[in-house]
């Protein structure tokens, strides 16, 4: 059974930073592109950043380049989401998705999301 | 960026009706492999997205036959025939085509 279980979520200050972490299981990490999705409280769904099944590329959202770094330790089937200098805006959910393969297509699994709160 | 436009993003349906929910998007979503990346996805009160459909028409595995997808080019349907209490939640479409970012629908709120 597929399993992602992310964590890291919790209360930052402005400009400080924070480190989410998803834990995958069930299926063969390595062979799969990797992405988080947001969702701001109350609104939509959000693309924040996807990462190759090797890390070698890495993929923003405009909103956060140069300041969040996904990552990708295939050894431990870990997926990270390094935030600095997070913003109000970034307030939100953040869903670890296992993301592409040629077989299985785009987002086929979602994690139960860890919610993440920018404020003073 | 490819825009992505739902509607309509409210739909009040009564159970056991039929309930239809478009997706537009500003360029085609044909991809140079032939493919054509949309994907549907469910969202049900306090739980996480599930994708129900991909490439347009593929139902995921554990999807109720009552959910089919169609569409072409940069306009496509997710139709919901005899609706269950169950169905209520968000849904939201996706394209995959052009990339990044990769851009999702507002949402549309299907109530009973």
């Amino acid at each position: 059974e597929v399993q992602l279980v992310e964590s890291g979520g919790g209360l930052v200050q402005p400009g400080g930073s924070l480190r989410l972490s998803c834990a995958a299981s069930g299926f063969s990490f390595s062979s799969y592109w990797m992405s988080w999705v947001r969702q701001a409280p109350g609104k939509g769904l959000e693309w924040v950043a996807s990462i190759r099944e090797d890390g070698s590329d890495k993929y923003y959202v405009e909103s956060v380049k140069g300041r969040f770094t996904i990552s990708r330790d295939n050894a431990k089937n870990s997926l990270y989401l390094q935030m600095n200098s997070p913003r109000a805006e970034d307030t939100a959910v953040y869903y670890c998705a296992r993301w592409y393969s040629d077989r299985s297509g785009y987002g086929d699994y979602w994690g139960q999301g860890t919610l993440v709160t920018v404020s003073s | 960026d490819v825009v992505v436009t739902q509607s309509p993003l409210s739909l009040p349906v009564t159970l056991g009706q039929s309930a239809s929910i478009s997706c537009r998007s500003s360029q085609s979503l044909v991809f140079s492999d032939g493919n054509t990346y949309l994907n549907w996805f469910q969202q049900r009160p306090g739980q996480s997205p599930r994708r129900l459909m991909y490439k347009v028409s593929n139902r995921d595995s554990g999807v109720p036959d009552r959910f089919s997808g169609s569409g072409s080019g940069t306009d496509f349907t997710l139709k919901i025939s005899r609706v269950e209490a169950e169905d209520v939640g968000v849904y939201y479409c996706m394209q995959a085509a052009h990339w990044p970012p990769y851009t999702f629908g507002q949402g549309t709120k299907l109530e009973i």
